[in-house]
């Protein structure tokens, strides 16, 4: 099956600076590259996902980068502000057809003012 | 908008008792899911279905079971609860089209406390 590693588990940024996640994945089969945010006592939400037919997405303040030869996929998020304070969860499917995902460990983003 | 509601946002139960948690979605989604949060093991899926009566193994089965008579519906079932099934729950559902993921909408979860 697949296996999804995240990295950082933590990251601590000043409000204003980028911040980076970096997610790397095992099945080559995998074509679909989904980020969800999860914030305190909420549910976690997609923020922005990639297929793997591009090796970019962008929206607004958020962008994900894709390289399939090197089975990695990155989170950007540029002029960070308190309220991106979060868990942030990347996530691939493998190469199952039935939808499902694996997900990484996760990474506590905290933006301080 | 899609709505994923659980039964319960917290619960609380002995070792040993069978523990049923409930799952509903209003989107006719095909998918749903049962996933299990951890601090620092991120979401972890125990089991999922893509039809009506029809589910697979996730990555930790182990002492749980699943029930989906209903399309909207979707049950985890502990049947033996264990201190070390103390953990937030969370279902998810998603549309599914042949080699097609999509995004998964979660439920709020049910933080579950077994002592």
């Amino acid at each position: 099956g697949e296996n999804v590693e995240q990295h950082p588990s933590t990251l601590s940024v000043q409000e204003g600076d980028s911040a980076v996640i970096k997610c790397t994945y095992s099945d080559s089969a995998s074509n679909y590259f989904p980020w969800y945010k999860q914030e305190l006592g909420k549910r976690p939400q997609l923020i922005i996902d990639i297929r793997s037919n591009v090796g970019e997405k962008k929206d607004q303040r958020i962008a994900v980068t894709l390289n399939k030869t090197a089975k990695h996929f990155s989170l950007h998020i540029t002029e960070t502000q308190p309220e991106d304070s979060a868990v942030y969860f990347c996530a691939a499917p493998g190469g199952t057809s039935y939808g499902k995902l694996t997900f990484g460990q996760g990474t506590i983003l905290t933006v301080h003012p | 908008d899609v709505k994923v509601t659980q039964s319960s946002r917290y619960l609380v139960k002995r070792t040993g008792e069978k523990v049923f948690l409930e799952c509903v979605q209003d989107m006719d989604h095909e998918n749903m899911f049962w996933y299990r949060q951890d601090p620092g093991l991120g979401l972890r899926l125990i089991y999922f279905s893509y039809d009506v009566k029809m589910k697979e193994k996730g990555d930790i089965p182990e002492g749980y079971s699943v029930s989906r008579e209903k399309k909207e519906r979707f049950s985890l079932i502990l049947e033996s609860a264990s201190t070390n099934q103390t953990s937030m729950y969370l279902c998810a559902s998603s549309l599914w089209d042949r080699g097609n993921p999509y995004e998964q909408y979660f439920g709020p979860g049910t933080r579950l406390t077994v002592t």
